[in-house]
């Protein structure tokens, strides 16, 4: 089966870095997504990775190995705005999106 | 958690022709669902926001007669391309909410159009 697996929860203090971490098993692979939601709003865009590698955007980076399954998004001088939840996606070879369940990052004062 | 049905997963269709895309919420009442676009290797772009029972909100630059939007149910909203282009081939995806305020909105598998 098709599976995206990221932690639950993550707490984390203004000012510090997070490292989300993101692992899937998907039948074929077309780029690899990062999303943010806050609470009541619609999920927005952070980031796309097709390629191995790391791609930096400001204070958010994402890295991705296709060999090993495996994302993190890095956050980096955190804000108590960046608390959120944030999504790993897969795109298939159906072109369908996998959706994890979302980590909830808290940042604390 | 809440699951959302997008159908169909992908679609050819003739340039001028219309196509219906639909996002059913199987095991919780939508009341706002929202869709969006997405290009190749681009960010997902909003495209409108619709709530139960009343008309969509647009974002802007996204044509109103082109994409026509129907929430009619708690359970079903459609996206009708009209007279679809080449331009319009893209990745259409949508999300639904149930309730409002802190509720998370859970998204459909995405449904890829191409215009020939």
């Amino acid at each position: 089966g098709q599976n995206i697996d990221q932690p639950t929860e993550m707490t984390a203090t203004e000012g510090a870095i997070v490292q989300i971490n993101c692992t899937y098993q998907t039948s074929g692979f077309n780029g690899l997504f990062w999303y943010q939601q806050h609470a009541g709003e619609a999920p927005t865009f952070l980031s796309y990775n097709v390629l191995d590698g790391l791609e930096e955007k400001g204070r958010f980076s994402s890295f991705l190995s296709r060999s090993k399954g495996y994302s993190y998004l890095l956050l980096k001088e955190l804000q108590m705005k960046d608390s959120a939840s944030y999504l790993c996606a897969v795109m298939d070879s159906n072109y369908q999106l996998i959706w994890g369940a979302g980590t909830k990052l808290i940042i604390k004062p | 958690g809440a699951v959302v049905s997008q159908h169909p997963s992908w679609v050819i269709c003739k340039s001028g022709t219309s196509v219906k895309i639909e996002c059913r919420s199987l095991d919780f009442q939508a009341t706002t669902m929202f869709w969006y676009r997405q290009f190749p290797k681009q960010s997902l772009m909003l495209m409108a926001t619709s709530n139960e029972g009343s008309k969509a909100t647009y974002e802007q630059g996204v044509e109103k007669d082109k994409f026509l939007i129907n929430h009619a149910s708690l359970t079903l909203s459609t996206l009708t391309v009209t007279s679809a282009h080449p331009e319009d081939s893209s990745f259409y995806i949508c999300s639904a909410r149930d309730g409002g305020g802190d509720t998370e909105a859970f998204f459909g598998q995405g449904t890829r159009l191409t215009v020939v």
